[in-house]
């Protein structure tokens, strides 16, 4: 059982050029979620997808793109990193995003990609 | 804006000691959840509090939902040092969007 698959788990990219994080759940969850990591910040939310299809903004969008062509990928590109975009780079999912199932708003949560900007 | 605090943000804790982390806002929030996350890994669910007041418990931890919904606590009894991670705190806002806490890392020396 995979859950959720994260890539690169690393990588190290020049300032100025573009790059995608790839997303993977094999849950057939509805709803997928991009949060970057920094130190005394917590994590925070940069883009969601309801649903395949529909995405919309988070906490900290600026700089960052997403789709959401079918359930299982969720992509985030980053179309000219610049150094203040290096962070850990968590993807989650969950099943549905509902008011009445806390059940389902549990997120599951990738292994994460660390990205250097420099 | 960071609408969550968590405190301490650092622990370092002998073994067999009791401890307390609190989540603090002043946002009201529909729910409320906890994570724990390990070097490498990302967070994983604990638990999930929905109504004021509400207390859970887990083994050793025991989660409590602040009366007016805007802040929470994690009470560890007798820490042993497989509870070393990060906690994060984690609120719901209205439009079912999370907004995660600040961390609290906890290191449990044997």
């Amino acid at each position: 059982i995979a859950g959720i698959t994260q890539a690169p788990t690393s990588q190290i990219l020049a300032a100025g050029r573009r790059m995608t994080l790839r997303c993977t759940q094999d849950m057939r969850h509805n709803a997928m979620y991009w949060y970057r990591q920094d130190l005394g910040l917590g994590l925070r939310l940069i883009h969601y997808s309801n649903t395949a299809g529909t995405t919309g903004k988070g906490e900290v969008p600026d700089g960052y793109s997403v789709s959401r062509a079918n359930t299982d990928d969720f992509p985030l590109t980053l179309a000219s990193a610049v150094p203040s975009q290096t962070s850990v780079y968590f993807c989650a999912s969950s099943e549905r995003r509902s008011r009445l199932d806390l059940a389902k708003n549990i997120q599951y949560f990738g292994a994460g990609t660390r990205l250097s900007v420099l | 804006t960071q609408l969550l605090e968590q405190s301490p943000q650092f622990l370092s804790i002998q073994e067999g000691e009791n401890l307390t982390v609190y989540c603090n806002s002043s946002s009201v929030f529909s729910s409320l959840q906890w994570y724990r996350q390990e070097p490498g890994e990302g967070p994983v669910l604990l638990v999930t509090v929905v109504t004021g007041g509400e207390v859970k418990k887990l083994k050793r931890l025991t989660f409590q939902f602040g009366d007016a919904r805007k802040d929470s606590s994690l009470h560890i009894t007798a820490a042993q040092p497989g509870d070393t991670g990060l906690y994060l705190c984690a609120g719901a806002r209205p439009t079912y969007k999370y907004i995660f806490g600040t961390g609290t890392r906890l290191k449990v020396l044997a």
